[in-house]
């Protein structure tokens, strides 16, 4: 299965500000998925991205608050703009194997203060 | 749309015991996957078990095993001879045949010593 590396893996931001996380896949992927996670809760899915195209967001998410960029198969990054206290979660990254199983980044805690 | 129902927030179960996680899933769709995902705390999440809903034989991974029941939309996981390190959050996630992930909101699991 694919092994992703996910940054940065924790942030403590200001409000206001912008934080961009980066995941890279050790092999190319048609497509990435990027999920939201309080703790202890569900994953709520912000977004599919495809390489070369634009990312598809989940209702309740839109590209000015959350742009994608998914330059190359094995590369994106999700940002969180404008960040106020409510976007403090985990953001995880995600790829789906030949199995359709999914491999997990490791995750990046965001903490907006 | 479908959905995935973990009824128990929380389990336990004694160190050796046997525990069986339940999940149910709403669809009208035929051919789908289902999955359980473990997240340790503060560690990265990872697929413990997949069936596929065309296989009538339940799936089995070393300790962890499934019992799908498809017309009942039933797919419980069962962790016999429990260790200490099968503490974790787990989610059980429906894949439709289009692409998209569904998640339950997740069990917490506790084992004793």
């Amino acid at each position: 299965s694919a092994v992703i590396s996910q940054k940065p893996s924790r942030d403590i931001c200001q409000r206001g500000t912008s934080l961009t996380i980066q995941c890279q896949v050790d092999s190319q992927v048609t497509m990435m998925f990027w999920y939201r996670q309080q703790p202890g809760q569900s994953l709520t899915l912000i977004a599919t991205a495809n390489q070369g195209s634009e990312a598809t967001y989940e209702s309740g998410f839109v590209i000015d608050k959350f742009p994608i960029s998914r330059p190359n198969l094995t590369f994106s990054t999700l940002t969180v703009s404008n960040m106020s206290p409510e976007d403090s979660s985990i953001y995880l990254c995600s790829v789906e194997g030949r199995n359709y199983g999914y491999t997990f980044g490791s995750g990046t805690r965001l903490t907006v203060v | 749309a479908q959905t995935v129902t973990q009824s128990q927030p929380e389990m336990s179960v004694q160190e050796a015991e046997t525990v069986t996680l339940s999940c149910t899933y709403d669809t009208s769709e035929s051919d789908y996957y289902l999955f359980w995902y473990k997240q340790p705390p503060s560690r990265q999440m990872i697929l413990v078990i997949r069936q596929e809903a065309y296989k009538q034989q339940n799936a089995t991974e070393n300790r962890f095993s499934v019992n799908f029941q498809k017309a009942a939309k039933s797919f419980s996981l069962k962790i016999s001879d429990s260790q200490l390190g099968d503490a974790a959050m787990y989610f059980c996630a429906y894949r439709s045949r289009a692409g998209k992930s569904t998640f339950g909101d997740g069990t917490t699991l506790t084992v004793k010593p």
